[in-house]
């Protein structure tokens, strides 16, 4: 089945300690979102990649970083956890001729 | 400023009978609609979606109306089932002049409970 596909499923990590979130998807879609959610509020949108081409939202802070070496992988780097940053990530994928958008499972990540 | 808005936080409905859950959106810009839904530990899965020409549209269970001049657009479930307890988000796009390709606006979800 085609999927979106999100490693590692949870994450605990250090105040400060760098760590790597990583999404594939078999969908051969376009477009590749990062998402961040906090407990009971909305998925915020973090940025997204339209092919190669990059698009960062004005308020995801520099902390937060992403690669797309290819079509089918996805990265997001986060250079400096805080404790701020303890959340569910999510990567969706889309076409690119709808705005429907896929999502993976998620990755909890927690910040000791 | 929350753009697209779920006033309700939960909603509990008895098995069998309608679920109906609610939205509401300020931007004008917004032409597409959607609505996803989310178990525990489980990312969001896509349920229905409408697009601003239309005012409805039905799959299987699941209907969604959208009232423009309202700016509110709705997900009705019958008849609804144990299993559709999750949470459900409603989601915007359309909203032009960034570079935000197909960028989602979601509100912050709705949990629905169907009791046996």
């Amino acid at each position: 089945d085609a999927m979106v596909i999100q490693n590692p499923r949870y994450q605990v990590t250090q105040f400060g300690k760098p760590v790597t979130l990583s999404c594939s998807q078999t969908l051969n879609h376009n477009v590749m979102y990062w998402y961040q959610q906090k407990s009971s509020q909305a998925p915020k949108l973090l940025f997204h990649y339209y092919d190669k081409d990059f698009n960062n939202e004005a308020d995801t802070p520099d902390n937060f970083q992403s690669r797309r070496p290819n079509t089918s992988f996805c990265f997001l780097d986060i250079r400096s956890p805080g404790l701020g940053d303890a959340a569910m990530y999510l990567c969706a994928t889309s076409p690119g001729s709808t705005d429907t958008q896929y999502f993976g499972p998620g990755t909890r990540l927690t910040v000791l | 400023d929350q753009q697209v808005k779920q006033n309700s936080p939960s909603l509990s409905v008895q098995e069998g009978r309608i679920s109906i859950l609610n939205c509401d959106y300020t931007n004008s810009m917004f032409d597409y609609f959607l609505w996803y839904k989310k178990y525990p530990a489980e990312g969001p899965t896509f349920l229905i979606s409408i697009s601003s020409i239309k005012d409805k549209n039905e799959d299987g269970r699941f209907t969604v109306f959208l009232n423009k001049s309202a700016k509110h657009l709705s997900l009705h479930i019958v008849p609804s089932q144990p299993g559709d307890s999750a949470v459900y988000f409603c989601a915007a796009s359309g909203d032009a002049g960034g570079t935000s390709y197909g960028k989602l606006t979601f509100g912050q979800g709705t949990i629905l409970t169907v009791h046996p």
